[in-house]
């Protein structure tokens, strides 16, 4: 089992880009998270789905926008990047978001926008 | 959601109990506590979680008190390898925002 999958692993972009982030869990869970990391902070929930067809903000949403593809797929889209928005982001997934379960992350993915 | 406060920083020494705080002062009653590990960076990794009873598992044992208002993480013989950024984290029971703090920073020295 690969668990949850993140691509790609580095990103550089230009202030304006846009671009998606790729996320895939092969355990069946039923919610999945996209986290960001600054330097020396903890993570920072920016969106996450409850259930295939769901989304709702997390705590840092501006900026960010989210698509559940299907059970297994929840990407992260970057309209116009911004230099605030250069951090390691991580998808993580949960079999059934009740609350007593617990997550599965992935490896991250580190972008630097400039 | 209830915040939790972590000290900063915590040294061990190689093969001793560490043994690592946490106080979430507003947890709910339905609200469970979490602990999961940082190492370098990479994605954080679960450790334990709980409710209202202690629980062990084959990495570590979670005490909390009786009012809940704080628990414990126990490592009973920690390593080089333990040294990371634990994170104590409460969550809704039926939610599911699950918001990190800074966490605590364990250096396990031999």
């Amino acid at each position: 089992n690969a668990g949850v999958t993140q691509t790609p692993k580095f990103q550089v972009l230009k202030t304006g880009q846009s671009m998606t982030l790729q996320c895939a869990q092969d355990m069946n869970h039923n919610s999945m998270y996209w986290y960001r990391q600054d330097p020396g902070m903890g993570l920072r929930l920016i969106y996450y789905s409850a259930s295939e067809g769901t989304t709702d903000k997390g705590e840092v949403p501006n900026g960010y926008n989210v698509s559940r593809l299907n059970k297994r797929e929840f990407s992260l889209r970057l309209e116009s990047a911004a230099p605030s928005q250069t951090s390691v982001y991580f998808c993580a997934s949960s079999s059934t978001g009740t609350g007593n379960e617990k997550l599965f992350f992935g490896s991250g993915t580190q972008l630097s926008v400039l | 959601d209830a915040k939790t406060t972590q000290p900063t920083s915590m040294d061990c020494a190689e093969g001793r109990a560490a043994n690592l705080p946490c106080n979430h002062s507003t947890i709910s009653g339905n609200e469970y506590v979490y602990w999961y590990r940082q190492i370098h960076s990479q994605g954080p990794q679960y450790i334990i979680h709980g409710l209202k009873n202690n629980e062990t598992n084959e990495m570590a044992s979670l005490i909390i008190t009786e009012d809940r208002k704080s628990s414990t993480l126990i490592l009973p013989h920690a390593t080089l390898r333990d040294t990371a950024v634990y994170y104590c984290i409460v969550r809704v029971g039926y939610g599911n925002k699950l918001v990190f703090g800074a966490g605590t920073i364990l250096r396990v020295k031999s």
